[in-house]
């Protein structure tokens, strides 16, 4: 198993141009999350989606949109960068087992994009 | 909602000393409270958890942590720590009994071990 995978590794973009992170994970996970980390601030949530079909807000959802793709993929755009998007963004993932009690699942994270916008 | 504290933001430390990362969590319900590792460069991987039961939770690497409810705390501790323990430590929170488990994450200590 790959767990989740992340593309690009990193980006440079200019203020006002757009992007779209991709994230893929292979363990049949269903829930899938997307953060963002700045220094001194740890992880903040963007977005995320508990099942196939939906998507939700986090904590700093502005200037972000998402798409839950399929089970597997979830990923982030950014449709007009600003230099105030400049984090590393990393998505994970975690499983909803049957009869369990969701909140106490484990989150898998990928290995991070590093973005940068001047 | 929950939130998280961790008040120290870098800890250093000698090789074979003994350690603690102070972790306090405010939340008006029950919580499940996690610890995670990131190594330079990596995301984040799990080091430990507490759900139910035991207070004193075991992890990877040699790991520990104590859940103290009066205090709302979730100390990480290690006895003895080793050069390739150095890395960024995150506290997170997630709340008992929801449907959903959205995590709030603590803003991270950096461990810093010294030979």
């Amino acid at each position: 198993n790959a767990g989740v995978t992340q593309t690009p590794k990193f980006q440079v973009l200019k203020t006002g141009q757009s992007m779209t992170l991709q994230c893929a994970q292979d363990m049949n996970h269903n829930s899938m999350y997307w953060y963002r980390q700045d220094p001194g601030m740890g992880l903040r949530l963007i977005y995320y989606s508990a099942s196939e079909g939906t998507t939700d807000k986090g904590e700093v959802p502005n200037g972000y949109n998402v798409s839950r793709l399929n089970k597997r993929e979830f990923s982030l755009r950014l449709e007009s960068a600003a230099p105030s998007q400049t984090s590393v963004y990393f998505c994970a993932s975690s499983p909803r087992h049957r009869g369990g009690q969701p909140s106490q699942e484990t989150q898998y994270f990928g290995p991070g994009t590093r973005l940068l916008v001047l | 909602a929950q939130s998280v504290t961790q008040l120290d933001s870098q800890v250093p430390v000698f090789e074979e000393a003994p350690v603690e990362l102070r972790c306090n969590y405010s939340s008006s319900v029950s919580v499940y409270l996690f610890w995670y590792v990131q190594y330079p460069n990596q995301g984040l991987q799990l080091l430990l958890k507490y759900l139910s039961g035991s207070t004193l939770v075991k992890g990877i690497n040699g790991f520990e942590a104590e859940f103290n409810k009066s205090q709302t705390s979730f100390h990480l501790r290690k006895p003895s720590v080793h050069i390739s323990d150095t890395a960024e430590y995150f506290c997170a929170v997630s709340a008992r009994g929801y449907n959903f488990n959205k995590f709030y994450f603590g803003s991270g200590t950096k461990l810093n071990v010294k030979p």
